[in-house]
């Protein structure tokens, strides 16, 4: 399996406060995206990294923020979360931009309430 | 925009029979189709990836196949088992991965 993690795995907050996860790998892969899965809507992507310090939105960016100060970090900030945030977040990796393959991590379920 | 379906939404099938899963995409302007796998809890983990000039990925009982003109792909099991179970989803990748659409899953249970 190739070496993602993410935390927290899971996280229950309130709604209004900032919550902050994180995706680490080891792969060294360039890559670095977020989605969201929810029901009915498959995986959405919210941000992607195409290095350090590159980063671009994706199809349902808005209320969320991304940073990658290091190769191996990505992390993705809800300024101030809403229900409508309630999700499960996977991050994924990859060495070229495509055709290739993506590896995902575990994901984090979040609960805003 | 590109839209991506997957029907059923769920099938439950006998160990030990064959079966298929169908993908169909709206814009047929792709650079390839992918297929992952998700068990529950977990990530995904990709199954194949065929791209826009293949007609079809074959990785053990696993045989993919992509119709561009028709805007179809479809997953073929051979000989299910029940550690088959699981979500079976398809995406379809146009220009890098900040282009990739989703579908929504196929829930496959195979019955011992």
């Amino acid at each position: 399996d190739a070496g993602i993690t993410q935390s927290p795995r899971h996280k229950v907050t309130e709604t209004g406060t900032p919550v902050t996860l994180r995706c680490h790998q080891t792969e060294n892969h360039r890559y670095m995206y977020w989605y969201r899965q929810d029901p009915g809507h498959g995986l959405r992507l919210i941000h992607y990294s195409y290095g350090v310090k590159d980063t671009d939105k994706g199809e349902v960016s808005d209320g969320y923020s991304v940073s990658r100060s290091k190769t191996e970090d990505f992390l993705l900030t809800l300024e101030s979360a809403t229900s409508s945030q309630t999700s499960v977040y996977f991050c994924a990796i990859s060495e070229t931009s495509g055709p290739d393959t993506q590896y995902f991590g575990p994901g984090t379920r979040l609960t805003v309430l | 925009k590109q839209e991506v379906t997957q029907i059923p939404a769920a099938l439950s099938v006998p160990e030990g029979e064959n079966l298929v899963l169908n993908c169909s995409f709206t814009d047929s302007a792709i650079y390839n189709l992918q297929w992952f796998r998700q068990d529950p809890g977990k990530g995904l983990t990709s199954l194949l990836l065929i791209q826009s000039s293949q007609r079809e990925q074959t990785s053990g009982r696993l045989n993919a196949s992509l119709d561009k003109s028709s805007g179809r792909s479809t997953l073929y099991i051979a000989a299910s088992q029940p550690g088959d179970s699981a979500t079976y989803l398809c995406a379809a990748i146009s220009g890098g991965y900040q282009k990739v659409t989703f579908g929504t899953g196929t829930k496959l249970q195979v019955i011992p």
